[in-house]
């Protein structure tokens, strides 16, 4: 089946950084990805859907000048956490489907984030 | 809103055990139902979905039935194996397709030999 990497699989940093979380599709190209935040004993909550080439369209209450999403091809897309804060912990999930919503979406293993 | 919510885990059973995981939702439209797993280390996988009322989605000795009357997606096998011990995801989509995946928070299942 398709198979989704996320780099790094877990980042510790300091407060006021910034991390960048990359998300590829190994063997398909991927003109959607999906990225998801999920806290502790909580569900998967949809932050943002990406296209190549286009800019990505936030969900409600998600900062986009936070989490900056960047797609530039079509088997890569970045999410940088911005002036990182504790509040930002988490586990980061992307998703990759082939062409829009109407395919099954393929999920990457997570990135752990802890903000010092 | 639009949610999914799952029974608290975990769940440990013994192999062979039969293994019932609940989810029901809360929709305002006419969802589409799927369920997913999530081994250790590894990303989530579609398992089953099911589209429309009285569906049945099955995969792997794994189903679920589609009830419109009680807003339930409940995940049953008859006999699991210790392979199966992963998180178990029950979701919802309301856009067609796969778009705009709800999740419930998931169930970790733990098989013991």
């Amino acid at each position: 089946g398709a198979v989704v990497s996320q780099h790094p699989s877990w980042v510790i940093c300091k407060s006021g950084t910034s991390v960048k979380i990359e998300c590829r599709s190994l063997d398909f190209q991927a003109t959607t990805m999906f990225w998801y935040r999920q806290f502790p004993k909580q569900s998967l909550m949809l932050m943002a859907t990406s296209n190549e080439g286009s800019k990505a369209t936030y969900e409600q209450g998600v900062e986009k000048d936070k989490f900056l999403i960047n797609h530039a091809s079509l088997t890569l897309s970045t999410l940088t956490v911005t002036s990182a804060h504790p509040e930002d912990s988490s586990f980061y999930i992307c998703s990759a489907t082939l062409a829009g919503g109407y395919n099954e979406q393929f999920f990457g293993p997570g990135t752990r984030l802890t903000v010092l | 809103g639009d949610s999914v919510t799952q029974m608290e885990g975990p769940v440990t059973l013994s192999e062979e055990a039969f293994l019932t995981i609940n989810c029901t939702y809360t929709a305002t439209g006419y969802p589409s139902l799927f369920w997913y797993v999530q081994y250790p280390g590894e990303g989530l996988q579609l398992l089953l979905k099911a589209t429309k009322a009285d569906d049945k989605g099955s995969n792997k000795g794994f189903e679920a039935t589609y009830r419109k009357e009680t807003t339930s997606f409940h995940l049953e096998k008859g006999s699991v194996q210790v392979s199966d011990s992963a998180v178990y995801f029950c979701a919802l989509s309301l856009e067609g397709g796969y778009n705009k995946l709800i999740f419930g928070a998931g169930t970790r299942l733990a098989v013991h030999p």
